[in-house]
């Protein structure tokens, strides 16, 4: 069974204070790792795809990296208005179309 | 564009009533899934649609039913409410299997 999980559940962090999300994954035939941002009360938003190991995607002050068995979502600098629950999610190369999502990590920047 | 778009953004129901979700895209979307969204437990998918007169079961999908008659609509019917079904419900589109989603702003239901 396709297995995504998330650490640290929460994190509250320092305006400034960089740190780091991961996403770990057990799936067999992975095709792409997602990652969303979900504010309150709101949809998921897309930030990222990676497709292959190695891979890395930069927007403002994220970057994400993808290796064989997990993912990182660097937060540098971080501003209070990146406070958010970061999702990821997997999609495997099976014949059904069901993307797996992991529970979030819920972050909280202090000014 | 107005995206992905979902009707009502709040309800509640009494215990075996029925009642039809809403959701459309302008995207031109062939990929259109629904989810629901419990503390805890993550997003899990109900049923999704590969495109009009194609839909399948996702992780979750008792209890709920849909069609795809068109690309653009993609509605969520619940047969028979139970308090289980206490969520809240994301509508999502996509332009393929391994291409990011695009979320609605979701549906608070309640079930009492």
């Amino acid at each position: 069974e396709d297995q995504v999980t998330q650490s640290p559940e929460a994190l509250r962090l320092q305006e400034g204070e960089s740190s780091s999300l991961n996403c770990s994954y057990t799936v067999s035939g992975l095709r792409g790792l997602f990652w969303y941002r979900q504010d309150p009360g709101k949809g998921p938003e897309f930030l990222f795809t990676l497709y292959s190991a190695g891979e890395e995607k930069e927007k403002e002050r994220l970057k994400a990296t993808l290796t064989k068995k997990e993912s990182f979502l660097h937060i540098t600098a971080p501003k209070p208005e990146d406070s958010a629950t970061y999702l990821c999610a997997v999609i495997t190369s099976g014949g059904s179309y069901i993307p797996t999502f992991g529970r979030g990590t819920s972050l909280i920047v202090h000014p | 564009n107005a995206g992905v778009t979902q009707t009502p953004k709040f309800q509640v129901l009494k215990t075996g009533q029925s009642m039809t979700l809403q959701c459309a895209q302008d995207m031109n979307h062939e990929y259109m899934s629904w989810y629901r969204q419990d503390p805890g437990m993550g997003l899990r998918l109900i049923h999704y649609s590969v495109g009009a007169g194609i839909t399948d079961q996702g992780e979750v999908p008792n209890g709920y039913n849909v069609s795809r008659s068109t690309t653009e609509d993609f509605p969520l019917r619940l047969l028979s409410a139970a308090p289980s079904q206490t969520s809240v419900y994301f509508c999502a589109s996509s332009r393929g299997k391994y291409y990011e989603q695009y979320f609605g702003p979701g549906t608070r239901l309640t079930v009492t």
